[in-house]
């Protein structure tokens, strides 16, 4: 089944050391995002990939960095992570079908610890 | 700027009853989508329905179905014959041409007891 792919599911890492969480498609999906959801909370869109047209949402931290390599894969990377980083991050995609408008679909997410 | 609220942080419901979850939103645009989402706990986010504003009939998948009103901007989910499944967090979403990303509500979250 075509899907959303995330690893790994559980990240344990030390304040300020830095991680990388990965995504995976098998979707062929034009556009991938990257969000940060804490607890009982909405997600919260960190930036989006549309094809290799990386967007930064205005108000995401310096500290959050992101990577396309090719149309399957998108990295996120936190450089120096502090404790109010620790939370769910969900990675999506849709298929970019330049009207503004279509379907995003969740991958499970990777729950990230800091100790 | 749009927003989405979702007025209701939880319900409950009893195992094979109906519920209707609450949205509103709040937009000047006349073309956009409205979604619903479901998080089981410390599961996926997975879509339960869409909504296209400019279709006038209401979206309905299996026991889920939506009542959508464009002049009110309200776009409730009514779930029938409740499973103890249903049991999540359920958000209500806005998408537009304009806006291109997803404005979530801050969701409901939706107990089923046995």
């Amino acid at each position: 089944d075509a899907m959303v792919i995330q690893n790994p599911r559980y990240q344990v890492t030390q304040f300020g050391k830095p991680v990388t969480l990965s995504c995976s498609q098998t979707l062929n999906h034009n556009v991938m995002y990257w969000y940060q959801q804490k607890s009982s909370q909405a997600p919260k869109l960190l930036f989006h990939y549309y094809d290799k047209d990386f967007n930064n949402e205005a108000d995401t931290p310096d500290n959050f960095q992101s990577r396309r390599p090719n149309t399957s894969f998108c990295f996120l990377d936190i450089r120096s992570p502090g404790l109010g980083d620790a939370a769910m991050y969900l990675c999506a995609t849709s298929r970019g079908t330049g009207e503004g408008t279509d379907t995003q679909y969740f991958g499970p997410g990777t729950r990230l610890t800091v100790l | 700027a749009q927003t989405v609220t979702q007025s209701q942080p939880e319900m409950s419901v009893q195992e094979a009853e109906t519920v209707t979850l609450s949205c509103t939103y709040d937009t000047s645009e006349s073309d956009y989508y409205l979604f619903w989402y479901k998080q089981p706990p410390s599961r996926q986010m997975i879509l339960v329905i869409r909504q296209e504003a400019y279709k006038q009939q209401n979206a309905t998948e299996n026991r889920f179905s939506v009542n959508f009103q464009k002049a009110a901007k309200s776009f409730s989910l009514k779930i029938s014959d409740s499973q103890l499944g249903d049991a999540a967090m359920y958000f209500c979403a806005y998408n537009s041409r304009s806006q291109g990303n997803l404005i979530f509500g801050k969701g409901t979250k939706l107990s089923v007891k046995p």
